[in-house]
């Protein structure tokens, strides 16, 4: 079945870690996103990119780093500097206006 | 700029009831519009959207949704709440003339349906 994948699921890390997480599409989508979620803010968001080799920052950029090597993968890295990581991260990807989005990848740190 | 507001944090309703979440937003030019619904630990699910022409959109699960251009409002609604409609509920929105800029998600409203 098409879809996106995101993993893990369930993700703990350390203080000073970087973590990686992935996403996946099969759909053929050019535009890939990703979203942080937090209880009461609603969705913002991180890193896009339209097409391949190119990606652009959202409204939270800081802390996190993106790459778009293949059209079908979109990895995000919480790296040390990202202040509060604890959260719920979504992917999504993009045909014509409509987001299709993955299960989520809840990161806690300890 | 696009902005869109969900002023309810929380909306209760009795099962068997009408329900109706609201959503009001702001571009400079024509609005596309969306509702996606997300139950706990999980991904957004596509509702509805609304691009151009009859005001009233029907999407899934029985929910609709009314384009009221003058409001500036797009609120959710269905004639029946379910036990199982409990869940948290987004309202984006994107400016048709922006291009390919990405959605704009409102803070979401939390639904739960009493039996």
């Amino acid at each position: 079945d098409g879809g996106i994948t995101q993993s893990p699921k369930y993700l703990f890390r350390k203080e000073g870690q970087n973590v990686t997480l992935s996403c996946e599409q099969n759909l053929n989508h050019d535009a890939m996103y990703w979203y942080r979620q937090d209880p009461g803010q609603g969705l913002r968001l991180i890193y896009y990119s339209q097409i391949v080799n190119d990606f652009q920052k959202g409204d939270i950029a800081e802390g996190y780093s993106v790459s778009r090597e293949k059209k079908e993968s979109f990895p995000l890295t919480v790296t040390s500097a990202q202040k509060n990581p604890t959260a719920f991260y979504l992917c999504a990807s993009r045909t014509l206006g409509e987001l299709f989005f993955g299960e989520g990848s809840r990161l806690t740190v300890l | 700029a696009q902005s869109v507001a969900q002023p309810e944090d929380q909306v209760n309703v009795a099962e068997g009831n009408p329900l109706t979440v609201k959503c009001t937003y702001s571009v400079s030019g024509n609005p596309y519009l969306f509702w996606y619904v997300q139950y706990p630990n999980r991904g957004l699910q596509f509702l509805l959207k609304y691009i151009t022409g009859d005001n009233l959109v029907k999407g899934s699960y029985g929910f609709e949704a009314e384009f009221n251009k003058s409001q500036t409002s797009f609120h959710l609604k269905k004639p029946s709440a379910l036990v199982s409609d409990s869940a948290l509920y987004f309202c984006a929105v994107r400016d048709l003339a922006s291009g390919n800029t990405p959605l704009v998600f409102g803070k979401g409203t939390r639904l739960s349906v009493i039996a």
